[in-house]
């Protein structure tokens, strides 16, 4: 898990509330990616930032939201217009450089009640 | 279409045997390929890469991958099983055309019996 922090590890939320998910990471690295994984699935990728204030959405965004304000923080909001939320979330971290792997927090599991 | 397939869901395989995890992949251009391992309830933890050069490429715990351009294969191998190998292997390539995100394989649940 290195140097990326995901908080909370466990999260429950209501039918209708938001919730946000922190990423940090103190390992300076450039590029910053949020999945997202069900049960029997790979993943798949909801946005991602190469930048300070700036990201893109991936291949799941609706009903998501990130802000890419410092270099070491990329939350994740998981709005109540996401209607199935539940899941395990992975934020990861990449220097630049088509090359480089991705370094993975430790997730959080996100549970509708 | 740039693509990934792990062709089993499952391996199993007997403690001290040896152990295949099979990748195949569709990408233009050369390949930027990735293998990670995720243990229950954890992040995923790279375990090796190719990106040019020697075709067997060596990783974390013991484990290689032989890149086959003809076949356009990646399979992760390991001459010995663990019993502690038992975990979620997945493949994944570089996407050139798509500010090289990663395009991941479904994932395969390699189990190790004693």
């Amino acid at each position: 898990d290195g140097g990326i922090t995901q908080s909370p590890k466990y999260l429950f939320r209501k039918e209708g509330q938001n919730v946000t998910l922190s990423c940090e990471q103190n390992l300076n690295h450039d590029a910053m990616y949020w999945y997202r994984q069900d049960p029997g699935q790979g993943l798949r990728l909801i946005y991602y930032s190469q930048i300070v204030n700036d990201f893109q959405k991936g291949d799941i965004a609706e009903g998501y939201s990130v802000s890419r304000e410092k270099k070491e923080s990329f939350p994740l909001t998981v709005t109540s217009a996401q209607k199935n939320p539940t899941a395990f979330y992975l934020c990861a971290t990449t220097l630049a450089g088509g090359g480089s792997e991705q370094f993975f927090g430790p997730g959080t599991r996100l549970t509708v009640l | 279409a740039q693509s990934v397939a792990q062709p089993e869901d499952q391996v199993n395989v007997a403690e001290g045997n040896p152990l295949t995890v099979k990748c195949t992949y569709s990408v233009s251009g050369n390949p930027y390929l990735f293998w990670y391992v995720q243990y229950p309830n954890r992040g995923l933890q790279f375990l090796l890469k190719y990106i040019t050069g020697d075709n067997l490429v060596k990783g974390s715990y013991g484990f290689e991958a032989e890149f086959n351009k003809s076949q356009t294969s990646f399979h992760l191998k390991k001459p010995s099983a663990l019993v502690s190998d038992s975990a979620l292997y997945f493949c994944a390539v570089r996407d050139p055309y798509s500010n090289y995100q990663l395009i991941w394989g479904a994932g395969t649940k390699l189990i190790i019996k004693p």
